[in-house]
């Protein structure tokens, strides 16, 4: 059964404190593995999508990284408008099958 | 151009009663998903559609749900009779096929419902 083990499940920053989020997973045949943005009381938000160990993407602050058994999200000089619940989802096997979504991690950016 | 469109986006029923929820996916997609959100198990999948048919629905907890596509333009969910257990966000999405993939999942603004 394919698995994502997202940690911390919540996280507390000050405004210019750089982390990295974490998204362990566990599945055979992955096809990608996606980063999600959740605002409260909205719908999860596109932000990346990686394919093979060693990919990474940028978007302003972020920068998503994958390996073979995990991927992080990097968060750097994060602000306030950062703050929101970040969902890593695997996709497998073939075709379009759905998304296998974490938890998520809510990350809280303080001024 | 208009994204996925659900409703109702708040619900509040009392326990026993039939709760229908409603969604138009983007024109042009030829998937569509249903998925439930709570703080205890995350996002769940709990049925998709390809082309209008229903390709897994595993994910339906109970004989109590239901779902339909009836056209590529409109879905629902049935939950008949409901429980206090089924309070969540229900999230319909639905995709393109085509590559890549993941980016081309779109999420409505979610359905939210409490059952009293």
């Amino acid at each position: 059964e394919d698995q994502v083990t997202q940690s911390p499940e919540a996280l507390r920053l000050q405004e210019g404190e750089s982390s990295s989020l974490n998204c362990s997973y566990t599945v055979s045949g992955l096809r990608g593995l996606f980063w999600y943005r959740q605002d409260p009381g909205k719908g999860p938000e596109f932000l990346f999508t990686l394919y093979s160990a060693g990919e990474e993407k940028e978007k302003e602050r972020l920068k998503a990284t994958l390996t073979k058994k995990e991927s992080f999200l990097h968060i750097t000089a994060p602000k306030p408008e950062d703050s929101a619940t970040y969902l890593c989802a695997v996709q497998a096997g073939s075709g379009n099958t759905p998304l296998v979504f974490g938890k998520g991690t809510r990350l809280s950016v303080i001024a | 151009d208009a994204g996925v469109i659900q409703s109702p986006r708040h619900e509040v029923t009392e326990m026993g009663q039939e709760v229908t929820l409603r969604c138009k996916p983007i024109s042009g997609h030829d998937y569509l998903f249903w998925y439930r959100q709570t703080m205890m198990r995350g996002l769940e999948l709990l049925i998709y559609f390809n082309n209008n048919v229903p390709i897994d629905d595993s994910g339906m907890p109970e004989d109590r749900f239901s779902a339909k596509m009836p056209n590529a333009s409109f879905s629902t969910l049935k939950i008949q009779p409901s429980e206090p257990r089924d309070s969540a966000v229900y999230f319909c999405a639905s995709s393109l096929v085509g590559r890549p993939l993941g980016n081309t999942i779109y999420f409505g603004e979610g359905s939210w419902l409490t059952v009293v």
